[in-house]
């Protein structure tokens, strides 16, 4: 069955960088296209980006050129990088699954940014 | 970037009641629209693509409709299990966006 699943940590230091990891199961990276999403504390969701099964990839200019997303096929995972973290930063980040829209989503990971 | 202006925020309903809520799109977005449901601590669960499409396991008391720039989802005969918040999503242009969101209550 499909499954997502984020991993990272749940600190992060002010400025710092923000790694987090999206192993899938159940379907192709070269055949469906992933995305991230967050939402902070008690606030609504936010796009973020997208890796597309070709290879490439869109991001939300609010993030500037802050934001990567890659991915290895081989190991079926997606991966987001962000640098220079703020406090609004923290967030919940999902990666989900893109079939017409947003199909299958992880359970998403908290990540608190700390001063 | 197309706005995405959901409405209401919140919403108070008794079990029973027909609840709509709407999304207008700062341009028309092609009726490519999906709507999700929140509950507490949990990822958003797709309820509902292209408009009107339920997916496999959304109750039929769910549904969509609209075209253009104006979209609605509603439930009829709201049940406990559907105290939640429901969302929006354009994903006819990048940036996708989402709306603010809807909290729905228990009168």
């Amino acid at each position: 069955q499909v499954q997502l699943k984020e991993t990272g940590p749940d600190l992060v230091q002010l400025t710092q960088t923000l790694s987090i990891t999206c192993t899938v199961s159940g379907f192709s990276l070269t055949t469906y296209n992933v995305h991230w999403v967050r939402q902070p504390p008690g606030k609504g969701l936010e796009w973020m980006g997208a890796m597309w099964n070709g290879g490439g990839t869109d991001y939300n200019s609010a993030f500037k050129s802050r934001l990567s997303i890659s991915r290895d096929t081989s190991k079926s995972q997606v991966f987001l990088k962000m640098n220079s973290l703020q406090t609004d930063d923290t967030a919940k980040y999902f990666c989900a699954r893109h079939d017409g829209s947003l199909d299958y989503w992880g359970q998403g990971v908290m990540v608190t940014v700390s001063s | 970037d197309i706005q995405m202006t959901q409405s209401p925020p919140s919403l108070s309903a008794s079990l029973g009641d027909k609840v709509t809520i709407t999304c207008q799109a700062s341009q028309n977005i092609n009726k490519y629209i999906a709507w999700y449901q929140q509950k507490p601590g949990k990822a958003p669960r797709l309820l509902i693509r292209y408009t009107s499409t339920l997916e496999s396991g959304t109750p039929s008391r769910f549904s969509g409709s609209g075209s253009g720039r104006d979209y609605s989802f509603s439930i009829s005969n709201v049940e406990s299990e559907d105290i939640a918040s429901y969302y929006c999503l354009q994903y006819d242009n990048l940036p996708w966006t989402f709306g603010g969101g809807t909290k729905l209550e228990l009168k």
